[in-house]
């Protein structure tokens, strides 16, 4: 089975200081992706790569940056917390690079953020 | 634009009833969509997909999702309801560029 390992299941952070959410994935997938999750809205992409130190903007970038600096390897980062930030950060990964009917997203548990 | 739609955000259902969760979607070019499911405290993970052929796809725990074109749906039926299908589901739609867009959920609490 694909896993996606997220470094936190629960973090707690203050206003202003720079945040590191981690994920990794052991299948070799091309793809990943930062969701966040908050209630009446669903899950919301904040960024995702399609390769190594490849990255692409999705609905709700700002406030983010990320890192693939490895395959397997997709860092979420806060620059400067705010407590709008306060969320569940769920990862995902998918395998095609291309375009097939194999394509669905696995995800990580999530990680529960809380901006004080 | 491209969009998902849920009807329901909570839905509350005694076992054995019946169930039809509400999906519609806006999207201009190849459809492909997904009923993901997540379980009190697990991860979320797909129930069923379609990506082209017969409009009527079965998932998993005897799961289906019907797509018509002509009314831009793919709601999710499951004919009795168990005390274990209490979770959120999402609908989701894959577009160009890898993107997965997401409906915002419906919380479903089936009463035993």
């Amino acid at each position: 089975d694909v896993k996606v390992t997220q470094s936190s299941r629960y973090l707690v952070k203050r206003t202003g200081e720079k945040v590191f959410l981690e994920c990794v994935q052991d299948m070799d997938h091309e793809n990943m992706f930062w969701y966040r999750q908050d209630p009446g809205l669903g899950l919301r992409l904040i960024y995702f790569s399609y390769d190594v130190k490849m990255k692409e903007k999705g609905d709700i970038p700002e406030g983010y940056s990320v890192s693939r600096e490895k395959k397997e390897r997709f860092s979420l980062i806060l620059e400067s917390a705010s407590t709008n930030q306060t969320s569940m950060y769920l990862c995902a990964s998918s395998l095609a690079g291309e375009w097939t009917t194999n394509e669905k997203l696995f995800f990580g548990s999530g990680t529960q953020l809380s901006v004080l | 634009a491209q969009s998902v739609s849920q009807h329901n955000h909570h839905v509350i259902l005694s076992e054995a009833a019946s169930l039809e969760l509400g999906c519609n979607y806006s999207y201009g070019g190849t459809v492909n969509l997904f009923w993901y499911v997540q379980y009190p405290g697990q991860h979320l993970q797909l129930l069923l997909k379609y990506f082209s052929g017969d409009p009527l796809v079965k998932g998993i725990k005897g799961f289906e999702a019907e797509f018509i074109k002509s009314k831009f749906s793919f709601n999710l039926r499951k004919p009795s309801v168990q005390w274990s299908d209490t979770a959120e589901y999402f609908c989701a739609l894959l577009t160009g560029g890898f993107k997965t867009i997401f409906g915002a959920g419906t919380r479903l609490f089936v009463k035993a």
